[in-house]
Parts: C-alpha cells; sequence; structure tokens
C-alpha cells in the first residue's frame, strides 16, 4: 500500500515530442505528489507537485495530470528537448507513515 | 548559496570498516533527511529529522545511526560496513514545517562497501 509504481523504466523521445511518464498508488491517504528531476552524478531537484483537489498543474513545458479515481498521475513534458535527458522519480507523500516514497525512475533520453 | 553540502564525494570501505557520511546546510531548515539511491530501486528513506535534537526511523534504517546536534548538521554513520551498504547515499533538507515537501537534495556521496 506504501508504493508508488512508476512506468516505463526508459524512455526514448525525439527532439519536439512529448514525453510522458506515469505513477500509480494505493493508498488513498497520499496527500502530496512531487516530481524529481536528477542529472548524472546530481542530487535529484523538485520540478513540479500537485495536490489531490486539482487534475492538473503546468510549470512551462511540465504538466501533472492527476486522476485521483484511478489512483494515477503523469508527467507530460512538452516539446521535449535534449537538456530534458535526466532521470525522473514520482513521489507521494503521506499515509500512515506521512513519509515521502519515491519511484523506480525514468530514464528519459531525448534524441536531438 | 552552498545549500546542502556533502562530504566526502567517493569512499571505498573495507568489510567491517566504520565511516561517518557529512551533511551541511545553510538555509536554516529544520527538516534533514539521509535517502541511499540503488540502480532501479528509487530512493529509500534511511533516517530523517525534523529538528536539533530529534531523529527518526526511515524505510530502510538497519547497519546506521544518525545524530543531529544543530540545525544546520546531519551526519550519517555506518558502523560494521557490509556489501550490501555499497549505494549513493543523498542527504536533504526542507524548509516547511509539515515535512517532506520542497526537498533540497546535496550532490550524493558514492559508498562501495569491499
Amino acid at each position: 500500500q506504501q508504493q508508488v509504481k512508476q512506468s516505463p523504466q526508459s524512455l526514448i523521445v525525439q527532439k519536439g515530442g512529448i514525453s510522458i511518464i506515469n505513477c500509480a498508488y494505493e493508498n488513498t491517504a497520499f496527500d502530496y505528489f512531487p516530481w524529481y528531476q536528477q542529472f548524472p552524478g546530481k542530487g535529484p531537484a523538485l520540478l513540479i507537485a500537485i495536490r489531490p483537489d486539482v487534475s492538473e498543474k503546468k510549470e512551462g513545458r511540465f504538466t501533472i495530470s492527476f486522476n485521483k479515481s484511478a489512483k494515477q498521475f503523469s508527467l507530460h513534458i512538452m516539446d521535449s528537448q535534449p537538456g530534458d535527458s535526466a532521470t525522473y522519480f514520482c513521489a507521494a507523500r503521506g499515509g500512515a507513515t506521512n513519509k515521502l516514497i519515491f519511484g523506480t525512475g525514468t530514464l528519459l533520453a531525448v534524441q536531438p | 548559496n552552498a545549500g546542502v553540502t556533502q562530504t566526502p564525494k567517493f569512499r571505498i570501505l573495507k568489510i567491517g570498516q566504520s565511516m561517518t557520511l557529512q551533511c551541511a546546510q545553510d538555509m536554516n531548515h529544520n527538516y534533514m533527511y539521509w535517502y541511499r539511491q540503488d540502480p532501479g530501486m528509487g530512493l529509500k528513506l534511511i533516517y530523517y529529522s525534523v529538528g536539533a535534537g530529534i531523529t527518526d526511523k526511515g524505510e530502510v534504517p538497519n547497519g546506521y545511526n544518525v545524530s543531529r546536534s544543530t540545525t544546520e548538521d546531519f551526519p550519517l554513520r555506518l558502523e560494521l560496513a557490509a556489501p550490501s551498504q555499497t549505494s549513493v547515499y543523498f542527504c536533504a533538507s526542507s524548509p516547511v514545517t509539515g515535512g517532506f515537501e520542497k526537498l533540497f537534495f546535496g550532490s550524493g556521496t558514492q559508498l562501495s562497501v569491499l
């Protein structure tokens, strides 16, 4: 119940295309859903986050879509650029432990 | 602005040795965390602290110890290192009193236990 399942494990997108990464959860007590971006050799950095009272949040080319009934949320990267090539982690906070649980990560490669 | 600083960046330990991973933040954050990252496994919480003098276990605390004597520092101690502790360790801090929001991560310590 405390797991966050992330897919795909890796993704290759052409420059200018849309990158989509999906996450699913079981625990309906989760109350905060962030996405982190990690470049090689660096620590993760918060990219964008959403709470379950809204269905979508957009910041620049990055959008989170949230489906509360399906217990799923996804990250969409519009007009993907080679500089977006990184590992992306979804996460969820809350439940009995009220801690942040991370997905297993998606390695995104944007080809020029 | 240094943010979260971790030292060392790399370390090789022999089985049974001990070491301390250092972490310091200069943002006056209350919350600090230690995560480990293994390939294909995401980040797992080892320990966290909500303020000086207060620490609590995360998902994978066995084999580790922490202390929080100041707001700025949150060292992670490995006692009797084992090969299973080979990983990349990240320290993080966050400013929000609710905790586990807007984490700022350090650049990590890559540890190998041989």
